[in-house]
């Protein structure tokens, strides 16, 4: 059964500080996962795209981690801002062209 | 280059009713797709349209239904509204269904009473 999986559910983080987030999945085959940063009321914006063959992709602090052999992703967010301050939603896309498969989101929360 | 936009923004609606959201995905982008977001599931896909086709479709009821325009525009249809429907709709437009850079709107938030 495909699944997307992430943890830590929620994390509250002081200002300043490095954290992430890990995503692990099950669909196969795979082509690519995204990460979404998702605020309060609002859509998710996408964050980085990585497929396959690619291990590491940047975005400003965002930094995303992929280990297709172990099927795990992981997000790092360094120095830590309080607009960071959102849902981070991990989106595994098959092959197949088939609908997408979301995580249930981690909750960040980041307090001075 | 103006965004997916969602109409209305916010709805309230009893029981029983219907509902019909709206969705302008980004120009020249031609696949749509629908998703319910509630805080205890996190996104659940509804379906996906491309070129006024129906290409995917998640486990909803009958009750959720969709349709695209001529124009990409596209609507989603709730029937028989329960309270359990209460949730944020989220419209997402591609170009590439395939690559998974879907742009989403900023959703439409639905309570039921």
């Amino acid at each position: 059964k495909n699944q997307v999986e992430q943890s830590p559910q929620s994390l509250i983080i002081l200002e300043g500080k490095n954290c992430t987030l890990q995503c692990n999945y099950t669909v196969s085959p795979f082509s690519n996962l995204r990460w979404y940063k998702q605020d309060t009321g609002r859509g998710p914006v996408s964050l980085t795209i990585m497929t396959f063959s690619e291990n590491t992709k940047s975005n400003g602090r965002y930094t995303a981690t992929l280990d297709a052999d172990t099927k795990q992703s992981s997000l790092h967010i360094t120095a830590s801002q309080l607009s960071d301050s959102a849902s981070y939603i991990c989106v595994v896309s098959p092959t197949s062209g088939d609908q997408f498969y979301f995580g249930t989101g981690t909750s960040l929360t980041v307090i001075p | 280059k103006a965004g997916v936009t969602q109409t209305p923004r916010y709805l309230i609606k009893t029981r029983g009713q219907q509902v019909t959201l709206s969705c302008s995905p980004i120009s020249g982008h031609r696949s749509v797709s629908w998703y319910q977001q509630t805080p205890g599931q996190g996104l659940q896909f509804l379906f996906e349209y491309f070129s006024e086709t129906q290409r995917n479709k998640g486990n909803f009821p009958g009750r959720f239904s969709g349709r695209q325009f001529s124009n990409s525009r596209s609507e989603m249809n709730v029937s028989t509204l329960e309270l359990g429907d209460s949730a944020l709709y989220l419209c997402a437009s591609s170009l590439d269904p395939l690559d998974g850079g879907y742009t989403f709107g900023s959703g439409t938030r639905l309570t039921v009473v």
